[in-house]
């Protein structure tokens, strides 16, 4: 079976361009999560999605933005990228049933220069 | 404000013994917790969690023990592998696991099996 898939593994972006980061969850897992993880912290909650709407948000700007797709792979954009925003960021789905321990994938190790 | 610490950056403990890895909330509305292993350039792995109206769980080599009025929580790993070294990330929750809050997580601890 295939965990959750994230593309690309890995990007380099210049301050002030836009990125896209895409999520395939698990098969049959409805809900999908973003995480970001600076060096040397644990990971920090961004957004939640369930059935394609947005469930829940963390303190994140709004240059920070998400949408999930009716197969529910998803999407995380950010705006106007700052070298505050390199980072890995982690995807995770869940069963509809509840979290019970997310399965995260890979994550996309994003460099701003 | 840190709302989840894992106060030790780093463990270093020798194969068969036990491991503890120690995590402190100050959230009283974290209801649900999580222990995740994380290896270098993979995802967190799920290990194992304990809801807030338990005080222990536990699951083959590993334990987790809950002290609410301490607002504590430890990982018993025993025996330690050398496959166990990764870093060891805590993990909080206030929606009883549903996510909507999202996970709170601590900075992480590097445990390290010593042959």
């Amino acid at each position: 079976d295939a965990g959750v898939t994230q593309s690309p593994t890995h990007l380099i972006k210049t301050r002030g361009q836009h990125v896209t980061l895409r999520c395939s969850p698990i098969s049959g897992h409805k809900s999908v999560s973003w995480y970001q993880q600076v060096l040397g912290q644990g990971p920090q909650f961004i957004f939640q999605y369930y059935e394609k709407e947005e469930r829940g948000r963390g303190n994140f700007p709004d240059r920070f933005s998400a949408r999930q797709f009716p197969n529910y792979s998803s999407e995380l954009n950010v705006n106007a990228l700052l070298l505050g925003d390199s980072a890995l960021y982690l995807c995770a789905s869940s069963p509809p049933q509840g979290n019970y321990g997310y399965t995260f994938g890979s994550g996309t190790r994003l460099t701003v220069v | 404000d840190q709302q989840v610490k894992q106060n030790s950056p780093s463990l270093s403990v020798q194969e068969g013994r036990i491991s503890i890895l120690n995590c402190d909330y100050t959230n009283s509305m974290f209801d649900y917790f999580l222990w995740y292993k994380k290896y270098p350039a993979e995802g967190p792995t799920f290990l194992i969690s304990i809801s807030s109206i338990k005080d222990k769980n536990e699951d083959g080599r590993f334990t987790v023990f809950l002290n609410k009025s301490a607002k504590h929580l430890s990982l018993h790993i025993v025996p330690s592998q050398p496959g166990d070294s990764a870093v060891y990330f805590c993990a909080a929750s206030g929606d009883s696991g549903g996510g909507a809050d999202g996970l709170t997580f601590g900075k992480g601890t590097h445990l390290i099996i010593q042959p």
